[in-house]
């Protein structure tokens, strides 16, 4: 596509519940970047993906938090027994051949867990 | 482990007047270099990036940035601002470790007021 795509856009949950939020970068992008953005805050990484693998899984804030890549495009960011801290904007980006290119980010999934 | 610092958490200027927001890095090779704007309920847009070369980089929307090794700075400039340039403004960097790359690591970000 001719952007990052993110979906849902807004998303409430209740606490304990499961959430997928899923990323789709553009189209050839090898390299796919998850990250949060808590309120006030700067942006945290979570994970990267180079094609459908994960080199770098250490921003994960717990084993909670678990994603993939299949295909080497869409990716789905899925949080498990969700906590109110959980609660962010996660944002998506993907770039061409790492980060060398400078990322493209998508608009984020706001996650409401009351 | 590489950091970034931008020391001003908001920043308030007049339209028209002229604009430097700070950035600050830590690492011990030259990085690759980034600002990115994000405008609210927005995703983040790339301003302008430096890998090598020119140490004066030009970027969209009339800003420019410098990169100072000295310095460890990486400070991005605006000569007359404009009141669609208030938003929120993140430095990043990075590089490549082993011959692969890494993800960016982000600053906390400055919020830019801009007064009529």
């Amino acid at each position: 596509g001719a952007g990052v795509s993110q979906s849902p856009s807004n998303k409430v949950t209740e606490k304990g519940k499961d959430v997928e939020l899923r990323c789709d970068p553009i189209s050839g992008h090898t390299a796919l970047y998850w990250y949060r953005q808590s309120l006030g805050q700067g942006l945290e990484f979570l994970i990267y993906f180079q094609g459908n693998s994960a080199p770098d899984k250490s921003g994960l804030p717990s084993d909670r938090f678990s994603a993939e890549r299949t295909g080497g495009s869409v990716s789905t960011l899925t949080i498990q027994r969700t906590q109110q801290e959980d609660s962010a904007v996660y944002l998506c980006a993907s770039s061409r051949t790492g980060q060398g290119h400078g990322y493209t980010f998508g608009s984020g999934t706001r996650l409401t867990v009351v | 482990a590489q950091s970034v610092t931008q020391p001003d958490i908001h920043i308030t200027v007049s339209e028209g007047a002229s604009l430097e927001l700070r950035c600050n890095y830590s690492y011990g090779a030259t990085p690759y270099l980034f600002w990115y704007v994000q405008s609210p309920g927005q995703g983040l847009q790339l301003l302008l990036k430096y890998f090598s070369g020119d140490t004066l980089v030009q970027g969209i929307k009339g800003f420019e940035a410098e990169f100072k090794r000295s310095q460890s700075s990486f400070n991005l400039r605006k000569p007359s601002v404009h009141w669609s340039d208030a938003a929120e403004y993140f430095c990043a960097v990075g590089f490549i470790s082993s011959g692969s790359a890494r993800q960016l690591t982000f600053g906390s970000g400055t919020q830019l007021t801009v007064l009529p």
